[in-house]
């Protein structure tokens, strides 16, 4: 597979456990922020947003939790399973026009779960 | 998966030699782009595109071409292959979530290896 990041911040987790994974990001002018799983050897995927105007938005097993004071982004996920292993990163979003903009990405942290 | 493929998946070529990557998207998306991904830089933007023959350089952009000649394809080319161009190559498309926030979605990359 590919090695998507060597030297990442590492997280590892029991089966069932609760994870947290945390992100600075850089720009207190960003408009929208993602969380994004990425399995070896695929390309990243999307997993929940959040807007600025937000603090804590719910998904499905994932909560994504934004404090703009401190300029922090996280991702928590439920009952962490064997297939949540993987290198999630954040990612903010600075609009440019309309809808669209420049992602900027976070280096990403990889997560281990332990059976 | 967004509908995106990438071409080739693979590819080893030597130094100096021109390479085209070939990305397809099957559900006429305006938005492409095109992002490296190397370890310790995460993701970054290379080129991206807002329409047929509409295009502009993103973060990281000295040493290659990109061209939109219809909307469902995006090519990016390497004129003169370097070594420092190795790397994992992924296209995006922008798309609305449920939110409706346009957010960006991945292919499933293409690795390079310039000798």
């Amino acid at each position: 597979g590919e090695s998507v990041g060597l030297h990442l911040p590492t997280l590892s987790v029991q089966e069932g456990d609760n994870s947290i994974i945390n992100c600075a990001y850089s720009n207190s002018a960003s408009d929208y922020f993602i969380w994004y799983k990425q399995e070896s050897g695929k390309g990243p995927q999307f997993i929940i947003d959040i807007r600025s105007n937000m603090d804590k938005r719910q998904g499905q097993r994932v909560t994504v939790l934004l404090n703009k004071t401190v300029k922090h982004l996280s991702l928590q996920i439920a009952a962490t399973q064997p297939g949540d292993s993987a290198v999630y990163f954040c990612a903010e979003l600075h609009y440019y026009g309309g809808s669209q903009g420049n992602l900027i990405f976070g280096k990403g942290t990889k997560l281990s779960v332990k059976p | 998966d967004a509908g995106i493929t990438q071409s080739p998946r693979h590819k080893v070529t030597e130094t100096g030699t021109p390479v085209t990557l070939r990305c397809h998207q099957t559900e006429n998306h305006r938005y492409m782009y095109w992002y490296r991904q190397d370890p310790g830089h995460g993701l970054r933007l290379i080129h991206y595109s807002y329409g047929v023959k509409d295009t502009d350089k993103g973060e990281v952009s000295d040493g290659y071409s990109v061209s939109r000649s219809k909307t469902e394809d995006f090519l990016l080319t390497l004129e003169s292959a370097t070594s420092s161009q190795t790397s994992v190559y992924f296209c995006a498309i922008s798309a609305p979530t449920s939110g409706n926030t346009d957010t960006q979605y991945f292919g499933p990359g293409t690795r390079l290896t310039v000798l």
